[in-house]
This record gives structure tokens, C-alpha cells and sequence, in this order.
């Protein structure tokens, strides 16, 4: 059973900032939030992980309140090529924990 | 990053027969792989857990005799899908971690089956 819960679409245009929240109540003492992109046709695409407060990258922002009980993917100046879906994820390290996937955000970026 | 091949990208197969998937680990030895079903519109769906030199673990409801899995080594996993019928056409992921906290996904395999 999926552990989080995020919208099922947004809409946006190019150049707007997009943020996407998910929900993860029951998120484990030791669990990360790790969020992913996938195109149609290609597997999953690793964007951006944290454990808590705030982490950046050059392509997003992950910001996580001190409860950690949700988290946002902040997509600074959206492009049509954005468009994907996005799924959030909470796991333990480890190369034996599985990943399971929730319905994931559908992010359709308008000209 | 760390790099997850799979092979095919795509494959048509006749109903009856059976197809072969792999899923290498190109530059990690990867101990666990996860094999992942994905329908049109749908999220992905974790099939079964593939353990290097052991029995895979399977989710429920997923037919072990059906979907074949072997971790011969520690950069390959295969996926077989025996007497393959028109419902089993699916977009089919492969992933592996290595010692970071990282997943890493293939570019997935479209199975069609006629």
C-alpha cells in the first residue's frame, strides 16, 4: 500500500514555478522522501531527495516542514517539457528496500 | 549517477510463447532488484523483489510461474514472461539501489503481446 498521497493533476504554464505537495502521515523515523519524474514510455527519473528542513539542486527544491508528515517539490520557471509525472516516495536506505509507488501527479505544462 | 540498462526497449510476441527481459546494473553490483508492471495512465506496480543467488520474492497477487525471475550474478536480473497472453502486454521497469539511498530505474520494455 502506497505510504503517500499527492494530487492527481496540476496544470501550469511555461515559466511559472510549480509546487507540488504530497502527503506521507505515517513517514518512518529513518524513511527519506525521494521524488521522481517519468516520461511516457521511460522508466522513473531520480530529481531530488531529503530528509528534512530544505534541499536544492540545479533542477528543483524539496522543502520539508519539521513534522515530515508532507513535503514540496518546488520546479522553479516551468518548460512544456516538464510536463511528466511526478511520484513522491518515502523509504529506508538500503539496497533492499522497495520503492512502492502512489498515483503520482500528473503535471501538464501549457504554452 | 549510476546507470540501470534494460533490454529490450520493445518487443511483439505471439500469445503462447514467452519473452525474456533483462535488467543490468552497468556500473554497481546490485544485490536487489525490483521488477515494477506498468499499465496505460496507471502507477507503477511492484511485481517482485530479485535477490542475487535466491528465490525472487513476489508481491501478492503476482504469479510466480508466470513471471520468471533470475538474479544469476550481481549486475543482471531477468524478467521471463511464459505463455504470454494479450492481457500481460504492459510497460515493464526494472530498478536497483546501490549502497546510496538512490533508486535507479531502466528505460523500461513495452511488451505486446497478439
Amino acid at each position: 500500500l502506497a505510504k503517500t498521497t499527492q494530487p492527481i493533476s496540476m496544470d501550469s504554464y511555461e515559466g511559472q514555478e510549480v509546487n507540488i505537495t504530497c502527503s506521507h502521515n505515517n513517514i518512518a523515523t529513518n524513511d527519506y522522501i525521494t521524488w521522481y519524474q517519468q516520461f511516457p514510455s521511460q522508466g522513473p527519473r531520480f530529481i531530488i531527495q531529503g530528509y528534512k528542513t530544505k534541499v536544492t539542486n540545479e533542477v528543483a527544491s524539496l522543502f520539508i516542514p519539521a513534522d515530515r508528515k508532507s513535503s514540496t517539490l518546488s520546479l522553479p520557471r516551468v518548460s512544456l517539457s516538464d510536463t511528466a509525472v511526478y511520484y513522491c516516495l518515502t523509504s529506508t536506505g538500503g539496497a533492499t528496500n522497495k520503492l512502492i509507488f502512489g498515483t503520482g501527479t500528473l503535471l501538464a505544462v501549457q504554452p | 549517477g549510476a546507470v540501470v540498462s534494460q533490454h529490450p526497449s520493445r518487443v511483439i510476441c505471439k500469445s503462447g510463447t514467452s519473452v525474456k527481459i533483462e535488467c543490468r546494473s552497468l556500473d554497481f553490483q546490485a544485490t536487489t532488484m525490483f521488477w515494477y508492471r506498468q499499465f496505460p495512465k496507471k502507477s507503477l506496480m511492484l511485481m517482485a523483489t530479485s535477490n542475487e543467488g535466491s528465490k525472487a520474492t513476489y508481491e501478492q497477487g503476482v504469479e510466480k510461474d508466470k513471471f520468471l525471475i533470475n538474479h544469476a550474478s550481481l549486475t543482471l536480473s531477468t524478467l521471463t514472461v511464459t505463455s504470454a497472453h494479450p492481457e500481460d502486454s504492459s510497460f515493464y521497469i526494472c530498478s536497483a539501489r546501490d549502497r546510496t539511498t538512490e533508486a535507479f530505474f531502466g528505460q523500461g520494455t513495452r511488451l505486446t503481446v497478439v
